[in-house]
């Protein structure tokens, strides 16, 4: 699966839209962006995924560039409670036991 | 409701003992994973298993045990051999295919 490169660390103003940046430019044709997120000591939740289109769903919308080599995945209207770490995941389904591989992922600070 | 359930929450063992974590889900998934999270760090496969009676090695599969008797279950064992045990483990699952995976709210084990 190919890596993936996010900024460490973001804050946004509650309101705003928060654009989160992801670099996959090692990514090959059939692998799929996934982004998922992970509160404070829980586990990380699924949010959207997306091969090549620009997908949109009730929590956040993914932008996918062209070439594909990088992403961004926008909370439209951010509040405190989506303070959290974001993964940027590349993937092939059904790769190895579809096993998901985990970096470092960025940390959003949604702050009043 | 469907889900995937981690118990306990919260483990205290002491250095040499063996310790068995409990990942049980009823979502129907023939995949399960664990992965372990260190704090401030990413997650990093233990193991994982596509199906029952089968499992596979992840990253850092030294120290560890797993059985998946069940579809339903797939118990961790966290050995004597695992020099740092102290770390917060997740356990997920999915069926497969371009779907996303869920994961369980963790077991935060502490060896004293």
């Amino acid at each position: 699966d190919a890596k993936t490169t996010q900024p460490t660390s973001m804050d946004c103003a509650e309101g705003r839209a928060a654009n989160l940046p992801c670099n996959h430019s090692t990514i090959s044709g059939n692998e799929y962006v996934y982004w998922y997120r992970q509160i404070h000591s829980q586990g990380p939740q699924y949010i959207i995924h997306g091969l090549k289109n620009n997908e949109t769903n009730e929590m956040a919308s993914l932008i996918i560039t062209e070439d594909r080599k990088s992403s961004t995945l926008i909370l439209p209207h951010a509040t405190l409670r989506d303070t959290a770490v974001y993964y940027c995941i590349v993937r092939v389904p059904n790769n190895a036991g579809n096993m998901l591989t985990f970096g470092g992922g960025t940390r959003l600070m949604v702050k009043p | 409701d469907g889900g995937i359930t981690q118990s306990p929450k919260y483990l205290f063992r002491k250095e040499g003992q063996n310790v068995t974590l409990s990942c049980e889900q009823n979502l129907n998934h023939d995949a399960m994973y664990w992965y372990r999270q260190d704090p401030g760090q990413g997650l990093r496969l233990i193991y994982y298993s596509q199906i029952v009676n089968d499992f596979q090695k992840g990253d850092i599969a030294e120290g560890y045990s797993v059985s998946r008797e069940k579809k339903e279950s797939f118990p961790l064992t966290v050995t004597s051999a695992q020099k740092n045990p102290t770390a917060f483990y997740l356990c997920a699952s999915s069926i497969g295919g371009v779907t996303e995976a869920f994961f369980g709210q963790g077991t935060r084990l502490t060896v004293v």
